[in-house]
């Protein structure tokens, strides 16, 4: 059975780090996508990030320059850590599999975690 | 960077009524659309993929259709748990989704 378990989540001062947790099972994370998805209190879905099996990875604009994704394959694990948090960084974050498509490209969301809160304060 | 814009932003309904929310992309995505259900408090749930292809475990009222800019998401008779949020998805871009409330 797939499972992601998000963790590292917590209140965090403006200009701070702070590093998420996924740990996955029932997968292996170095042979898919890895994404990040963030939602702002009563807000919709944000794609953040993504790791490729490949290990190439991509970011959305809001985010680069200060957050990383990366993943420890011995543990089966991703991560991502942030740095010059924001107000607007202010959301639950939800790691997330993608599944390509038949054709190889491009993918969607079978698995989602539960999320992990982070609340940046000023 | 495509856009998809999601209508109508909120719908009010009773149990057993049939419900189609739509999806619209600024260019065509092909049929590479899926679509979300997201209950307060809980994680989006796959429902479709590649514009009508149900997920693992989804009930047969649910049906996706479309390809290019317009797609919908129908559910045929509504039941008490189907109320949330849906939202559609194109590769790194999310609708802003549809709320479905009881009426």
């Amino acid at each position: 059975e797939v499972q992601l378990v998000e963790s590292g989540g917590g209140l965090v001062q403006s200009g701070g780090s702070l590093r998420l947790s996924c740990a996955a099972s029932g997968f292996t994370v170095s042979s898919d996508y890895m994404s990040w998805v963030r939602q702002a209190p009563g807000k919709g879905l944000e794609w953040v990030l993504v790791i490729y099996s490949g290990g190439s990875t991509y970011y959305a604009d809001s985010v680069k320059g200060r957050f990383t994704i990366s993943r420890d394959n011995s543990k089966n694990t991703l991560y991502l850590q942030m740095n010059s948090l924001r107000g607007e960084d202010t959301a639950m974050y939800y790691c997330a599999r993608g599944r390509p498509y038949s054709s190889g490209w491009p993918y969607y969301f079978d698995y989602w975690g539960q999320g992990t809160l982070v609340t940046v304060s000023s | 960077e495509i856009v998809l814009t999601q209508s109508p932003a909120t719908l009010s309904l009773s149990p057993g009524e049939r419900v189609t929310l739509s999806c619209r992309a600024s260019q065509s995505v092909s049929s590479y659309l899926a679509w979300y259900q997201q209950k307060p408090g809980q994680a989006p749930r796959l429902l479709i993929y590649d514009a009508s292809n149900r997920a693992t475990g989804i009930p047969a009222r649910f049906s996706g259709s479309g390809s290019g800019t317009d797609f919908t998401l129908t559910i045929s008779s509504l039941e008490p748990e189907d109320f949330a949020v849906f939202y559609c998805q194109h590769l790194y871009t999310f609708g802003q989704g549809t709320k479905l409330e009881i009426k």
